[in-house]
């Protein structure tokens, strides 16, 4: 198994344009969660699915932000009309019981 | 919501030195997991510890619950080591609460 992948790696986009990312678990783990990080903080917690049931979503995660997990499989991350304070380091994590193993990440850059 | 801080924010070694690296944690906890985040931003496991000790290489790790802290000791310290060490803690729910991290930088 090669771990939590994440594409894209980096993304550059002008605000006000959409924006999607996906996330490809660990294949047996049931869980997933997408955390957000600016520079010089710790990730922050953005939502959360088991299977394909998302259970729990930070006030962080504004209208503007979607996610889905169709088949409790990969799962997708949408930012629509992107704004500047958006940049940050997109996290995706998955877990089969309480250990979160992460992915490389998503860098966002909103210009 | 449960607030975790760490200390020291900033620690400079020489290569060879020891450290230790402590995480306070404000409330009861089910999971605790130390992360070691390289330059190119990913998260590298290091210890799953919601009690007890554990150590893996030169690497340690110490959690008291009752206490509500725990410690991640590092040996004979590598310029490889260099980095942003997070504590995350889970209190319910499933999510993890970060830190804010040390910065660690080991000097050849």
């Amino acid at each position: 198994d090669t771990g939590v992948s994440q594409d894209p790696r980096h993304k550059i986009t002008k605000r006000g344009q959409n924006v999607t990312f996906r996330c490809d678990p660990i294949s047996e783990h049931n869980r997933l969660y997408w955390y957000r990080q600016t520079l010089g903080q710790g990730p922050e917690f953005l939502t959360y699915f088991q299977n394909e049931a998302q259970l729990e979503k930070s006030r962080l995660l504004s209208d503007r932000f979607s996610a889905e997990r169709p088949k409790g499989s990969f799962s997708t991350l949408e930012i629509q009309r992107t704004e500047q304070g958006d940049s940050a380091m997109y996290l995706c994590a998955s877990s089969l019981d309480s250990e979160q193993y992460f992915g490389p990440g998503t860098r966002l850059t909103v210009t | 919501g449960i607030q975790v801080e760490q200390s020291p924010p900033d620690l400079i070694l020489q290569e060879g030195a020891n450290s230790t690296l402590r995480c306070n944690f404000s409330d009861s906890v089910n999971n605790l997991q130390w992360f070691h985040q390289n330059p190119w931003g990913q998260l590298i496991n290091l210890f799953y510890i919601p009690s007890g000790t554990k150590q893996n290489g030169r690497l340690s790790a110490t959690t008291v619950a009752t206490e509500r802290y725990s410690l991640l000791y590092i040996s004979s310290s590598q310029t490889t080591d260099s980095g942003v060490y997070f504590c995350a803690v889970e209190t319910s729910g499933s999510r993890l609460t970060f830190g804010e991290g040390t910065q660690l930088t080991v000097n050849p």
